[in-house]
């Protein structure tokens, strides 16, 4: 089955400092790839998206771009802020109806950047 | 626009409890709806989805159960909690399936705790 694997955290940085938070990913076919993230007693909002390889995603300063080959969907950031402080979930979905739209997530990251 | 709420916000539950959680959307017409589960340590996993009032699919066998009484009424429910049962519950919504622009979209979540 579907799967995605993410680098365990807690992730810690320093205010400015680069930041890579690895993800890949099992499916067959071709999925569309998200990161999602979930700020301190919020909910979880998308972040960025790619549906097909070599797509890049970008908000906020992060991008992550797709790429089949290795399976992969790295988000980097290049100068983190503190207010990026968060959980970011890498997820993946197939097809576009009923269960086959279902989101499969990662286990999340813990992100703290200090000042 | 949309809104996704959810409540409550926060619930302590003694085991063998019932459970009743509530999420609404606004806004929007005929949307699919989800129940996720985000447990300690673990990522989310999708508990239940609708496509329709009446309608609902279960993706994993456990201890809940889910109702849609209305186009936009999504209701998470047990009879008797366990503790395995603590999370964080989120709902999400979609627009209909074949609709373009069809993300997930969740809501602020409720942290359940059983004890």
């Amino acid at each position: 089955g579907d799967s995605v694997t993410q680098m365990e955290g807690p992730v810690t940085l320093s205010e400015e400092a680069f930041l890579t938070i690895n993800c890949t990913y099992t499916a067959t076919g071709y999925p569309s790839l998200f990161w999602y993230v979930q700020y301190p007693g919020e909910g979880l909002q998308l972040l960025l998206k790619a549906t097909k390889a070599d797509d890049k995603g970008s908000n906020k300063g992060f991008e992550a771009t797709y790429r089949k080959e290795t399976t992969s969907f790295h988000l980097e950031k290049g100068s983190v802020q503190v207010s990026d402080s968060a959980v970011y979930f890498c997820a993946l979905r197939r097809g576009s109806g009923g269960s086959n739209y279902k989101l499969t997530f990662g286990k999340g990251t813990l992100l703290t950047v200090n000042p | 626009s949309q809104t996704i709420h959810q409540w409550p916000a926060t619930l302590v539950q003694p085991v063998g409890s019932p459970l009743s959680l509530e999420c609404t959307v606004e806004g929007t017409s005929n949307p699919n709806l989800y129940w996720y589960r985000q447990a300690a340590g673990r990522g989310l996993q999708l508990l239940f989805y609708s496509v329709g009032i009446g309608q609902i699919s279960s993706e994993v066998p456990q201890n809940l159960s889910a109702s849609r009484p209305q186009d936009r009424q999504f209701i998470l429910s047990s009879k008797k909690l366990l503790l395995s049962d603590s999370g964080f519950y989120l709902c999400a919504w979609r627009t209909p399936t074949g609709t373009p622009n069809n993300e997930q979209f969740f809501g602020p979540g409720t942290r359940l705790t059983v004890l």
